[in-house]
C-alpha cells in the first residue's frame, strides 16, 4: 500500500498557486518524496522529486520540512490544463524500483 | 522533447485470445515498465525489466503475461488468453534515472 496520504480532492482558482498536501510520517531516510501526475486517463506525468531539501523546476515547487514527515508540492500559477489526479509517493530513488501510486488528490482548477 | 509511445491506441479483442501491447521506450532508457490501471481505480505496477530480464513483478504478472524486447526499440507485453478483468488501460514506462516515464497507453477491451 502507498505510504502517503493526501486529500481526496482540491479547487483551486486559475492563476492562483495551488498547493498540495501530502503526509509521509513513517519515510525512512533512504527514501525520496516524488510527485507524479495524471491528466484524464493520460499515462502518469513525472513533475518533481527530493530527498530533503526544497527543489523547483518549470513545473513546481517541492517543499519538504525538516523532519521529512510532511510536504507540499505548489503550482506557482495554475492553468486549467493543471487539473488532474496528483500522486504523492514514497520511494527509494533506485533505477528499477516500482512506483506504487495511491489514490492522490483530485485537483480541480476552476476559471 | 523524447516521449515513450504506445501501439495501438484501443484494442477490443475476444476472451481467449491472445494480445500483444506494444511501446516504444525512449532511445537512451535502460529500465522499461508496464503498468495497468482498470476503469476508476489506481494504477497498477505489472513488471519491471533491464538488461533482457525481469527485475520484478508482481502478483497479478502471473504465467498469461509475459514480456519480451524483440529488438532495440520495441518492449512488448502478451497476454496470452484474456480475460474479462484483463479489460485496463496499460502503460509503459522507462527510465534512464530515477524518474519513470509513462506512454499514453493502450486501452485494452475483452468482450
Amino acid at each position: 500500500d502507498a505510504k502517503t496520504t493526501q486529500p481526496t480532492s482540491m479547487d483551486c482558482a486559475e492563476g492562483r498557486a495551488a498547493n498540495l498536501p501530502c503526509n509521509h510520517s513513517t519515510i525512512s531516510g533512504n527514501e525520496y518524496v516524488y510527485w507524479y501526475r495524471q491528466i484524464h486517463s493520460q499515462g502518469p506525468q513525472y513533475i518533481i522529486h527530493g530527498l530533503k531539501n526544497n527543489e523547483t523546476n518549470e513545473m513546481a515547487s517541492l517543499i519538504i520540512t525538516e523532519d521529512r514527515k510532511s510536504s507540499t508540492l505548489i503550482l506557482p500559477h495554475a492553468t486549467l490544463r493543471d487539473t488532474a489526479v496528483y500522486y504523492c509517493i514514497v520511494r527509494v530513488s533506485r533505477r528499477d524500483d516500482k512506483i506504487i501510486f495511491g489514490k492522490g488528490t483530485r485537483l480541480h482548477i476552476l476559471p | 522533447e523524447p516521449e515513450v509511445t504506445q501501439t495501438p491506441s484501443h484494442q477490443v479483442t475476444q476472451m481467449g485470445q491472445e494480445v500483444i501491447l506494444r511501446c516504444v521506450p525512449i532511445s537512451n532508457h535502460l529500465y522499461f515498465y508496464w503498468y495497468r490501471q482498470i476503469l476508476g481505480q489506481k494504477v497498477e505496477f505489472l513488471v519491471s525489466f533491464y538488461n533482457n530480464e525481469i527485475s520484478e513483478k508482481s502478483e497479478i504478472f502471473d504465467d498469461q503475461f509475459s514480456v519480451e524486447r524483440p529488438d532495440g526499440s520495441n518492449f512488448t507485453l502478451k497476454i496470452r488468453s484474456t480475460k474479462l478483468e484483463d479489460s485496463a488501460m496499460y502503460f509503459c514506462a522507462s527510465s534512464e534515472r530515477w524518474e519513470q516515464y509513462f506512454g499514453p497507453g493502450t486501452r485494452l477491451t475483452v468482450t
